[in-house]
C-alpha cells in the first residue's frame, strides 16, 4: 500500500496567491517527482528530484528533496488559473523495487480567477 | 521525442464483456510499461508492470491481465467486466528506475 502522506487534500485560492504542498513518509526514499493531472488526462511531470536537500525549479514552481530524505515539497508562485488540477507526488522506496513508484493520494488545486 | 498512446480513449461496456486495451510507446527501446487504474477519488492504483517482452508482474490480484507481445506494446485485457472495474486507466513508461512517463488514459464505464 502507499505510503506518501500527501497534504492539503484540496486547496481552494485565490488567483496570485502562491502555494504550498508537501508529502511526507516514515520510509527513505531515493527518489522525489512532482505530477500535474488535468481533468480527463494522463499526469504530467513536472519536477523530479535526485538528492537530499535539492532544491529545483520550473518556471513558477520550486520543489525541494527533503533532507532526511523522507519527505519533500512544491511550491507554485503567483497562481494563476490553469493551475488547477491535481498535483501528485511520487518516489522510489529505498529499499523497495527499482521499478516501482509509490504515490500520494494528490491534492486537488482550485484556482479562482 | 518519445510518445505513448492509448486507446480507446473512451470505452462503455456491458458486465460480463471482455475487455482490450492497449499501449504503445515510441522513439524508445526497452522501456519498463506500467498499467494503472485510477478511480474516482484520484488514488492511483499500480496494476501491472513489465520489464522486458513476456515478462508481466502482477501488483493486485483481479479479474485482469496484462500481456506484452512487443517491445512497445502493452496490452490491458479481461474476460469478463465487472462493475467495479469502471475507472480510468493509464499507461506509463520509464527509461529506467525513475521517472515514470504517463499516456493520455482510456475512460471504461462498465453498466
Amino acid at each position: 500500500g502507499q505510503q506518501l502522506n500527501q497534504s492539503p487534500q484540496s486547496m481552494f485560492i485565490q488567483e496570485g496567491e502562491d502555494v504550498s504542498m508537501n508529502c511526507t513518509s516514515s520510509s527513505i526514499f531515493n527518489t522525489w517527482l512532482w505530477y500535474k493531472q488535468d481533468p480527463g488526462e494522463g499526469p504530467v511531470l513536472l519536477i523530479a528530484l535526485y538528492k537530499a536537500g535539492e532544491l529545483t525549479s520550473n518556471g513558477r514552481l520550486t520543489a525541494q528533496f527533503g533532507i532526511t530524505r523522507k519527505d519533500s515539497f512544491l511550491n507554485i508562485s503567483a497562481s494563476i488559473p490553469s493551475d488547477v488540477g491535481i498535483y501528485f507526488c511520487a518516489g522510489q522506496l529505498r529499499g523497495g523495487s527499482n521499478y516501482k513508484l509509490t504515490f500520494g493520494k494528490g491534492t486537488l488545486l482550485t484556482v479562482n480567477p | 521525442s518519445q510518445t505513448i498512446h492509448q486507446w480507446p480513449a473512451t470505452l462503455v461496456q456491458p458486465v460480463g464483456s471482455p475487455l482490450s486495451l492497449e499501449c504503445t510507446v515510441e522513439g524508445t527501446s526497452n522501456p519498463n510499461l506500467y498499467w494503472y487504474r485510477q478511480a474516482a477519488g484520484r488514488g492511483l492504483q499500480l496494476l501491472f508492470y513489465s520489464v522486458g517482452i513476456g515478462q508481466i508482474s502482477s501488483e493486485v490480484p483481479q479479474n485482469l491481465s496484462a500481456s506484452r507481445p512487443q517491445d512497445r506494446q502493452f496490452i490491458l485485457s479481461s474476460k469478463k467486466l465487472l462493475l467495479s472495474d469502471s475507472g480510468f486507466y493509464l499507461c506509463a513508461w520509464s527509461p529506467s528506475d525513475n521517472e515514470q512517463f504517463f499516456g493520455p488514459g482510456t475512460r471504461l464505464t462498465v453498466l
